[in-house]
């Protein structure tokens, strides 16, 4: 069994501050990783996904994710965020093998001017 | 470019109807999925589908059906709408045989039960 871990639910950040949200997952088999964000009113899109390689994963808005396989986790940070970042984002996993996709709760980030 | 579409935004029902959410994805993908989506709960699965005529219940299959006919389009019946099935109804479509499973999402419908 596997499941996907977002402990916080909701993330209050002044604008250009740095933020992180965190993604915990417990699998015994290899997995891939992804992020989502959900901005007002719409559906999900992907942000940044991991699936091999480099542990260290971008995307095109300056978020990244790290892959930690010791302490399985797949943190998103931003170094600087901008109002438009305020977005629900979801953690999600699926395994080799597999046709699912796993999701967290999800993480609310407001961002305050 | 990818496209998921969902038949409304929006919808409003009472009580006992018959509902029909539909989901229409043009990228020829082998599997489709509908999910609901409500506070603190995330995103959980109610079907899924690999092929036409093909589906496999989520983890909250209850109170719901579904149907493939076409490859294209995925449709998800509320046979008796009550109002605890208040909620954001979101489709996703994804390839079979890719290793990684990423999905594409439609951009969603509330339906609000009376």
């Amino acid at each position: 069994a596997q499941s996907v871990t977002q402990l916080d639910s909701q993330v209050p950040v002044f604008e250009e501050a740095p933020v992180e949200l965190r993604c915990n997952y417990s699998s015994s088999v290899s997995v891939y990783l992804f992020w989502y964000v959900q901005y007002p009113n719409q559906g999900l899109q992907l942000l940044l996904k991991y699936l091999s390689g480099s542990t260290l994963v971008e995307s095109i808005n300056g978020f990244e994710a790290e892959f930690n396989k010791s302490q399985t986790s797949f943190h998103l940070r931003k170094p600087s965020v901008h109002i438009s970042d305020t977005a629900e984002y979801f953690c999600a996993v699926s395994r080799t093998g597999a046709n699912n996709l796993f999701f967290g709760t999800g993480t609310r980030l407001t961002v305050i001017p | 470019d990818v496209k998921v579409t969902q038949s409304s935004r929006y919808l409003v029902k009472r009580t006992g109807e018959k509902v029909f959410l539909e989901c229409v994805q043009d990228m020829d993908h082998e599997n489709m999925f509908w999910y609901r989506q409500d506070p603190g709960l995330g995103l959980r699965l109610i079907y899924f589908s690999y092929d036409v005529k093909m589906k496999e219940k989520g983890d909250i299959p209850e109170g719901y059906s579904v149907s493939r006919e076409k490859k294209e389009r995925f449709s998800l019946i509320l046979e008796s709408a009550s109002t605890n099935q208040t909620s954001m109804y979101l489709c996703a479509s994804s390839p079979s045989g890719r290793v990684d499973n990423e999905q594409f999402f439609g951009p969603g419908t509330r339906l609000t039960v009376l």
